[in-house]
């Protein structure tokens, strides 16, 4: 099975500034094939099922705003939140779906400073 | 949409069924899936099921334990639970696949979920 590995478990940061929550997975989840990267990233608020932020690593799902990025490739991915909003507070997990079983990131849990 | 139910308190060893009614897409077009939420605690995918269901796919958590399936006349998507176990306590998520590949991807939209409690 695939380890996905995120840090830092949480993460307090002031509003307008940049947030940034990595994730590692214990092999590639580049396919050679096709060049991507099978990773996605969610975020999940209280009280909500999780929201499809990012998938292939960096492609910005319809809908979410643009202050939201995804990056890195292989075994190293990043997602950034340009400046934080007070909606941004959540759960934020990192997904792979380069093989069964799928696997989720622990979670990284962003506050408000 | 995708609307959950079929939750609720379950003994050690029982059985449960979950349905999820789907709306608003081609439903015979997507893979279905079973994410589940322990309180408190992170995401785990359950299962998947291809848009024609003749694929599934299981964790090893609820492999022979559990049964995903579909009803494409009927926009529903199952799972039935056997021989429950405390650990199976969660919030089962019905979550449509993002992409029309017959296996489990990204998952684009998600229902509210519905909440099993496996106890004496």
């Amino acid at each position: 099975d695939i380890v996905m590995t995120q840090s830092p478990d949480s993460l307090v940061v002031s509003l307008g500034e940049r947030a940034t929550i990595n994730c590692k997975s214990s092999q590639s989840v580049l396919y050679s094939s096709n060049n991507k990267n099978y990773l996605a990233w969610y975020q999940q608020k209280p009280g909500q099922p999780p929201k499809l932020l990012i998938y292939w690593a960096s492609i910005r799902e319809s809908g979410v705003p643009d202050r939201f990025s995804g990056s890195g490739s292989g075994t190293d991915f990043t997602l950034t939140i340009s400046s934080l909003q007070a909606e941004d507070v959540a759960v934020y997990y990192c997904q792979q779906y380069y093989s069964t079983p799928i696997t989720f990131g622990q979670g990284t849990r962003l506050e408000i400073k | 949409q995708l609307l959950e139910s079929g939750g609720g308190l379950v003994q050690p060893g029982g059985s449960l069924r979950l349905s999820c009614a789907a709306s608003g897409f081609t439903f015979s077009s997507y893979a279905m899936n079973w994410v589940r939420q322990a309180p408190g605690k992170g995401l785990e995918w359950v299962s998947s099921i291809s848009g024609s269901g003749d694929r599934t796919y299981y964790a090893d958590s609820v492999k022979g334990r559990f049964t995903i399936s579909r009803d494409s006349s009927k926009n529903t998507l199952y799972v039935q639970m056997n021989s429950l176990r405390a650990d199976d306590t969660a919030v089962y998520y019905c979550v449509k696949e993002g992409t029309l590949a017959a296996k489990p991807y990204y998952f684009d939209s998600w229902g509210q979920g519905t909440l099993v409690t496996v106890s004496s």
